[in-house]
């Protein structure tokens, strides 16, 4: 299976409540990052979170990372309509490149 | 400005078509990168540029020409392409190389 794994691979909710989209990866990275795209559209990086960090916000996101299970949360708090994307994590494996993970289909529903 | 743009939004071609895709940044950035996308996948990396000399190229067909006329600008040069290369067509800059990177919208391609 493929460096940058999401989980799940689509996710529906209610506006208002929160979703946690998961990120596993298999080698050391430098960093990793989520990134959102809006229906074929380009990518809106979201947030970045280096190998010794543990947790980061910014808004209503907020990123953890696991160094030692290989995994990467992806929290948005309070849902709206407009958060309903594809998100991506991605990685910088150690001496390899840029990885894009499947990704995960977030539906926000009104 | 902190936008990477992208001409043209949409492109069809023929297989024996030439046409380029073009990109440019006005952010100092010394990275730019071009990716490939098919519906419901993520982004796959072509090519990096890092200070305007192509440093890496992941196989990527010889009718995919990559250019880097200057720090701002990166164009993709397009040859003889068959209908499996139509996708979207992503540019993407970042300050030095595995850093954040910004994207542009795209270039929607169509080979007929």
């Amino acid at each position: 299976s493929q460096q940058g794994e999401e989980d799940p691979q689509a996710l529906s909710i209610q506006e208002g409540e929160n979703a946690t989209m998961n990120c596993s990866y298999k080698t050391s990275i430098n960093n990793l990052q989520w990134y959102r795209q809006n229906s074929g559209r380009g990518l809106v990086h979201l947030i970045l979170i280096r190998s010794n960090e543990r947790e980061k916000h910014s808004g209503r996101l907020r990123v953890t990372l696991d160094t030692s299970k290989k995994s990467s949360s992806l929290l948005i708090t309070a849902s709206r309509a407009a958060d309903t994307a594809s998100y991506f994590c991605a990685t910088y494996p150690r001496g390899q490149n840029f990885v894009f993970g499947p990704g995960t289909r977030l539906s926000v529903l009104p | 400005d902190t936008e990477v743009t992208q001409t043209p939004k949409h492109l069809v071609m023929g297989m024996t078509n030439k046409k380029s895709l073009k990109c440019e940044q006005h952010m100092g950035h010394r990275a730019m990168y071009w990716y490939k996308q098919k519906a419901k996948k993520p982004p796959e990396l072509m090519f990096v540029y890092s200070y305007e000399k192509l440093s890496i190229n992941e196989s990527v067909p010889s009718r995919f020409s990559p250019e880097c006329p200057n720090s701002s600008l990166l164009n993709l040069h397009l040859h003889a392409l068959q209908p499996e290369d139509s996708a979207l067509y992503l540019c993407a800059s970042s300050p030095p190389f595995q850093e954040t990177q910004y994207f542009g919208p795209g270039t929607r391609l169509l080979v007929l």
